[in-house]
């Protein structure tokens, strides 16, 4: 599975938009970006993920470049319980091919 | 989304001792589930990967006789650390993916303490 590149840390205040950026520069056609989130001490719960068009649901939005080399996971009104490590991984989805290799990703401290 | 469940989430045990986690997959069937491993302040590590009804594929360096996995239906799998020592003392994580989708859900952990 192909690599993504995550700024270590980042900070939000309360209310506003998180906007978390991710790299994916070698990504392959058919592999689609997933997001994940970790808060402490949990297993890491389900955000969204795409191919190259945008998506939204009830959590996050996901936009994905034209060129799908990078992509940005936006929480538009992040609270307290926002606050966790955001995992970008990119995979072929469907059926049984790929498995979810987790990086380091973003630890997202949303602050009042 | 979908529910995964661990079973215990919380285990203390002495060395030598054996211990087994129990996965499942409330909602959803799951041909493939995963189990991973996490040290404080690290990332999840991937042990391995469990298909229902056949071997379990394990990742480089890990120790298939030490953590034994069966997925003996679609909604359960389970991973059993023989002769735990207190350097397997970790956050375990099981996850299942849904067929169709292939999105995986994540089980709430397993923190084992072996002293």
């Amino acid at each position: 599975d192909a690599k993504t590149t995550q700024p270590p840390s980042m900070d939000c205040a309360e209310g506003r938009a998180a906007n978390l950026p991710c790299n994916h520069s070698t990504i392959s056609g058919n592999e689609y970006v997933y997001w994940y989130r970790q808060i402490h001490s949990q297993g890491p719960q389900y955000i969204i993920h795409g191919l190259k068009n945008n998506e939204t649901n009830e959590m996050a939005s996901l936009i994905i470049t034209e060129d799908r080399k990078s992509s940005t996971l936006i929480l538009p009104h992040a609270t307290l319980r926002d606050t966790a490590v955001y995992y970008c991984i990119v995979r072929v989805a469907g059926g049984s091919q790929g498995n979810l290799i987790f990086g380091k990703g973003t630890k997202l401290s949303v602050k009042p | 989304g979908a529910v995964v469940s661990q079973h215990p989430s919380r285990v203390i045990c002495k060395s030598g001792t054996s211990v087994k986690i129990e996965c499942r997959s409330l909602d959803f069937q799951a041909t493939t589930m995963f189990w991973y491993r996490q040290f404080p302040k690290q990332s999840l590590m991937l042990m391995a990967t469990s298909n229902e009804g056949s071997k379990a594929t394990y990742e480089q360096g890990v120790e298939k006789d030490k953590f034994l996995i069966n997925h003996a239906s679609l909604t359960l799998s389970t991973l059993t650390v023989t002769s735990a020592h207190p350097e397997d003392s970790s956050f375990y994580i099981c996850s299942a993916r849904v067929l169709a989708s292939g999105t995986q859900y994540f089980g709430p952990g397993t923190r084992l303490l072996v002293l």
